[in-house]
């Protein structure tokens, strides 16, 4: 079946280190997203990608980098500078806005 | 500021009744509307769509009004049942862009 997988489920990080979020697609989607979900504030963009090797700032990149060297995968790397790093992770794809984004099940990311 | 708003935080429904969920938006270039579902720890699945040249759009127990003047969508379930108790997303798209979401609606379908 195709879909989005996100790989860890849950994942704890020490202050100070950096941490790669997995996301793989096998849908042959184009565009892929990175969301975050924090209590009362919806899914907020982080980046995206509307093809290999291009992607660009959501409206909270700060602290966050991605690459995106395949078609099927956008991995998403928490550095150290990002302050709050403690929230569910989105990861998305879509090819057609008339289907709306295909979500993965997330990655819960706490900093201990 | 926030272009899309969904307004109650929570929402509470007896089980066989009517469940209304509300979005408003502030930007008129939006044209394209959709609705998600996210179960905790789950990523969001999509429900129901509509664009800005239709009025309702209806599947099965889903259906969604789309009040352009007032810049106003709607999600109507009936009837309501316990498995519908999830966070409920509306999101909007101007064409080209991607989409914005709201802060979401959790419902909460009483047995």
């Amino acid at each position: 079946d195709g879909g989005i997988t996100q790989s860890p489920k849950y994942l704890f990080r020490k202050e100070g280190q950096n941490v790669t979020l997995s996301c793989e697609q096998n849908l042959n989607h184009d565009a892929m997203y990175w969301y975050r979900q924090d209590p009362g504030q919806g899914l907020r963009l982080i980046y995206y990608s509307q093809i290999v090797n291009d992607f660009q700032k959501g409206d909270i990149a700060e602290g966050y980098s991605v690459s995106r060297e395949k078609k099927e995968s956008f991995p998403l790397t928490v550095t150290s500078a990002q302050k709050n790093p403690t929230a569910f992770y989105l990861c998305a794809s879509n090819n057609d806005r008339n289907y709306g984004y295909t979500f993965g099940s997330g990655t819960r990311l706490t900093v201990v | 500021d926030q272009q899309v708003k969904q307004n109650s935080p929570s929402l509470s429904v007896q089980e066989g009744r009517i469940s209304i969920l509300n979005c408003d938006y502030t930007n008129s270039m939006f044209d394209y509307f959709l609705w998600y579902k996210k179960y905790p720890a789950e990523g969001p699945t999509f429900l129901i769509s509509i664009s800005s040249i239709k009025d309702k759009n209806e599947d099965g127990r889903f259906t969604v009004f789309l009040n352009k003047s007032a810049k106003h969508l709607s999600l109507h379930i009936v009837p309501s049942q316990p498995g519908d108790s999830a966070v409920y997303f509306c999101a909007a798209s101007a064409h080209g862009q991607n989409f914005v979401f709201g802060p979401g609606t959790r419902l909460s379908v009483l047995p």
